[in-house]
């Protein structure tokens, strides 16, 4: 069974640096995109970035390039999104998904259960 | 403003039909396949069509999607309160080189 498990929520101060995980299991990591997906609160869906953790190969929606940090780690399975400095307005819940296929233009098919990530002071 | 142009609410009765449309462009809806998710309150969300019209496994039929030049529909039949939830459409821009959703379409059933 596919499974994407994401880390816990996290309450920040602005200023502060973050990253959070997002774990696959049943099915082989290295074969599929993984990404990330922004919903801030009462609002909808935002494509992020994604990373083929095969080859580290990173994209990233020009609204997020530069402010986050997409990467990850083959050998136990896991992605990371990073902020380097947050601020109140990266407040939302982040989803973790995987691509459907091998094509980085794929559909999103698993999705993790989300990472409520808290920005204030 | 997203990208991609869906109607911010919709409404049926139980046992009806509805259709959710999705408007985009030549660079994304136009020359892209376009995906569906559903999300119930609270839960994260799910797929329910790709590649235009394909249901993954475990979707009913009651769930169609279609394709047609710019624009793409979601339709809904034998509707159930269980359907309400949140609708994106969701594509891939080659102008932008990412993906990109629409802004939502909430679904009632009266």
């Amino acid at each position: 069974e596919v499974q994407l498990v994401q880390s816990g929520s996290e309450v920040k101060k602005p200023g502060e640096s973050l990253k959070i995980s997002c774990k696959g299991s049943g099915y082989s990591f290295t074969s599929y995109w993984i990404g990330w997906v922004r919903q801030m609160p009462g609002k909808g869906l935002e494509w992020m970035g994604i990373i083929y953790p095969g080859d580290s190969d990173t994209r990233y929606s020009p609204s997020f390039q530069g402010q986050v940090t997409i990467s990850a780690d083959k050998s136990i399975s896991t992605a990371y999104l990073q902020w380097s400095s947050l601020k109140a307005s990266d407040t939302a819940i982040y989803y973790c998904v995987r691509l459907g296929s091998s094509s980085l233009r794929a559909h999103f098919d698993y999705w993790g259960q989300g990472t409520l990530v808290t920005v204030s002071s | 403003q997203s990208v991609l142009t869906q109607p911010p609410s919709v409404s049926a009765a139980p046992g009806q039909k509805v259709t959710i449309s999705c408007s985009g462009s030549s660079s994304n809806i136009g020359n892209n396949y376009v995906s569906w998710y559903q999300q119930l309150p609270g839960t994260a969300p799910k797929l329910l069509i790709y590649d235009n019209n394909k249901r993954p496994s475990g979707i009913p039929d009651r769930f169609s999607g279609s394709k047609s030049g710019t624009s793409a529909t979601l339709g809904i039949t034998g509707l159930r309160t269980g359907d309400e939830a949140d609708y994106y459409c969701g594509t891939w821009d080659s102008s932008l080189s990412a993906g990109v959703f629409g802004g939502g379409t909430k679904l009632t059933v009266l």
